[in-house]
């Protein structure tokens, strides 16, 4: 499969955990971008990452929220001390340099408890 | 600050008939426009596109329209099926931003 893969597909986690996301950009992608879907609403861009570098991280939340993308392994988007609010569909999307469409993965559900 | 608008949340429309599913935007900037289809519990899914040195693009039974005096945009979908049901979202970029705005969505179902 050459598709964007994410991981965990569904996460529970109780409030207060840490909660990881990760994604395997397309084969040929350094473009990671990480959108939130929360219940009843479109995606929200949250940021925007090269391979080792954060390009755009104007959507992510000031605190509790990081996100990296190493020059090895897969992009992880981290949320410290989660809330019932950061419930949520994560979704991960990759594009090659200079592309102009943005590929998505399957997404991630995080649910907090 | 909603740059990108899909001021319908939803749509009905027979199966045979035309679905035209609508976009606003406000950012004079955007230069590039996509939109995606998402079933419930999948990831968006890439259905077509159109540059703003064009005014329409055509693939199979989806076209876009764009009128960039109107910051709008449109798909229009001949002939609707069932498997067209879904939820569509157009976005829109620039070419030196690498940052894609999306619309809140419209839901589409299509009836027998």
């Amino acid at each position: 499969n050459a598709g964007v893969m994410q991981n965990p597909r569904h996460l529970v986690r109780r409030r207060g955990q840490e909660a990881r996301l990760r994604c395997s950009p397309m084969k040929g992608h350094s473009h990671v971008y990480w959108y939130r879907q929360l219940p009843e609403e479109g995606l929200k861009f949250m940021v925007y990452l090269q391979k080792e570098n954060i390009i755009d991280e104007s959507g992510m939340p000031k605190e509790r929220f990081s996100a990296e993308f190493p020059k090895e392994g897969p992009s992880i988007l981290r949320i410290q001390q989660v809330v019932r609010g950061d419930s949520a569909a994560y979704f991960c999307a990759s594009s090659p340099p200079a592309g102009n469409t943005i590929y998505f993965g399957e997404g991630s559900w995080l649910t907090v408890v | 600050d909603q740059q990108v608008k899909q001021n319908s949340p939803s749509l009905s429309v027979q199966e045979g008939r035309i679905s035209i599913l609508n976009c606003d935007y406000t950012n004079s900037m955007f230069d590039y426009f996509l939109w995606y289809k998402k079933y419930p519990a999948e990831g968006p899914t890439f259905l077509i596109s159109i540059s703003s040195i064009k005014d329409k693009n055509e693939d199979g039974r989806f076209t876009v329209f764009l009128n960039k005096s109107a910051k709008h945009l449109s798909l229009h979908i001949v002939p609707s099926q069932p498997g067209d049901s879904a939820v569509y979202f157009c976005a829109a970029t620039t070419d030196s931003w690498g940052k894609f705005q999306f619309g809140a969505g419209t839901q589409v179902v299509v009836t027998p």
